[in-house]
């Protein structure tokens, strides 16, 4: 079975400065990585994905995440925060195989950036 | 035009009583979710649908059953309520039955039992 962990509750940063949110995954075989945001009472929206390939991938609003497959990771990275990237962003890895492609997620990591 | 869409947005009722939230999704997916959000922020996948096949994670109670009447929708039917059923509950889609695409979520139903 597949599990995600995100060490953090909260991050806090100030704005401008970079911001990095953790995330260690433990799956068998090659994994599916995603990182989705949540903004106050709305559903989760996709920021990007590793599925193959270049280890940095990039996404949406400015963020990038890097899959590091020696330390199980897929740390979130953004090199210029924006009290506009305030909000709960989840990690969740997807199996390999086609196991009802149930996406699991990380319990979520709260960004808050300072003006 | 919002790709999924779920309704009621806010559901209160009482412990016992038996309610349904309904899911559509216009995109064209062929697999649809229901997720679990509870208080502390944490998703729990309950059911995956992919137009043939319904998964059913093994430690959802059989009082809630997905119901899928064509491909574009996913309802939750959840009998005899309990206090911890209120959550928010999730609907998402996505293409095809791949697992490196991404998913798609509704804006959640805010479910609270009395």
């Amino acid at each position: 079975a597949q599990s995600v962990a995100q060490p953090e509750d909260q991050v806090n940063v100030a704005e401008g400065n970079p911001l990095t949110v953790k995330c260690t995954y433990s799956v068998s075989g090659n994994p599916y990585l995603f990182w989705y945001v949540q903004y106050p009472n709305r559903g989760l929206q996709f920021l990007l994905k590793y599925i193959t390939g270049d280890n940095l991938v990039k996404g949406s609003y400015g963020f990038e995440a890097e899959f590091n497959k020696s330390q199980t990771s897929f740390h979130l990275k953004k090199p210029s925060a924006l009290v506009s990237d305030s909000a709960l962003y989840f990690c969740a890895v997807s199996p390999p195989e086609n196991a009802g492609n149930m996406l699991t997620f990380g319990g979520g990591t709260r960004l808050m950036v300072k003006p | 035009d919002t790709a999924v869409s779920q309704t009621p947005k806010y559901l209160v009722t009482q412990m016992g009583n038996d309610k349904s939230i309904k899911c559509e999704q216009n995109l064209g997916h062929d697999t649809m979710y229901w997720y679990k959000q509870d208080s502390k922020k944490f998703l729990k996948i309950m059911f995956s649908y992919n137009n043939k096949e319904l998964i059913i994670n093994e430690t959802v109670p059989n009082r809630f059953s997905p119901k899928s009447p064509d491909k574009a929708h996913l309802n939750l039917h959840i009998n005899s309520l309990e206090l911890g059923d209120s959550a928010v509950y999730f609907c998402a889609s996505r293409e095809g039955d791949l697992s490196t695409g991404e998913l798609f979520f509704g804006e959640g139903s805010r479910l609270t039992v009395l």
